[in-house]
């Protein structure tokens, strides 16, 4: 079956920009999870989403970036007046939620952002 | 902040030997460890979930072992092929809460 899918792959954008990313889950799942990984450090958590709404949003960085899951399966995330600090993989996962069990993530392939 | 911590950071070896690498984590509110197998451009493949202090999981030559008492995981690669070349990661996963805490990663090169 298909699993959790990127666009872009890569983006290359300017200093002040907006970007958008996109992340498409794997069917049913309900929880959806955005990572960063900078150059020289591991993913880092940025928010997870329960369905459509954003149970935890304590990593994204500041208020230029924006993540949105409106039909509570594709999500977006938006970042803001690019900085090149910005620049990095950001990682899409995806995972069924069973109360009180265990949940496995299932990662995409990342986009690559650029900021020139 | 969460620290999760692999070394090495980077590793060559020749095609055929075996190698070692770790991960430490905090130990107390543990949850859940794991290892990831990420080749650039392509999606983190998840190699093993870690849940019981002395768990040992293998799958083929690769194989892992959890300490949650002290905090380290060790995963073994036995007979390295180029194949295995590929950033390894573990994860954290505290009892509370939904994410992953990452290490920074070991980059495993397999010179043929």
């Amino acid at each position: 079956g298909a699993g959790v899918s990127q666009t872009p792959s890569n983006k290359v954008t300017e200093k002040g920009k907006y970007v958008e990313l996109r992340c498409d889950p794997i069917s049913g799942h309900t929880a959806l999870y955005w990572y960063r990984q900078s150059l020289g450090q591991g993913p880092e958590f940025l928010i997870y989403f329960q369905g459509t709404g954003a149970a935890d949003d304590s990593g994204l960085p500041n208020d230029r970036f924006f993540a949105v899951r409106p039909e509570g399966s594709v999500s977006t995330l938006k970042i803001q007046r690019t900085e090149r600090g910005d620049s990095a993989v950001y990682l899409c996962a995806s995972s069924l939620f069973v109360a009180g069990g265990y949940n496995e993530q299932f990662f995409g392939p990342g986009t690559r952002l650029t900021v020139l | 902040i969460l620290n999760v911590e692999q070394s090495p950071q980077s590793l060559h070896v020749q095609e055929g030997d075996s190698t070692n690498f770790t991960c430490s984590f905090p130990s107390s509110n543990f949850y859940a460890l794991h290892w990831y197998r990420w080749e650039t451009a392509k999606s983190p493949e998840a190699l093993f979930v870690m849940t019981l202090n002395g768990d040992e999981k293998k799958k083929g030559r690769i194989s892992a072992t959890l300490n949650t008492k002290e905090g380290y995981s060790y995963l073994y690669i036995k007979g390295s092929q180029p194949e295995d070349s590929a950033t390894y990661l573990c994860a954290f996963m505290r009892r509370t809460g939904n994410q992953f805490y990452f290490g920074t990663g070991t980059s495993l090169t397999v010179i043929p």
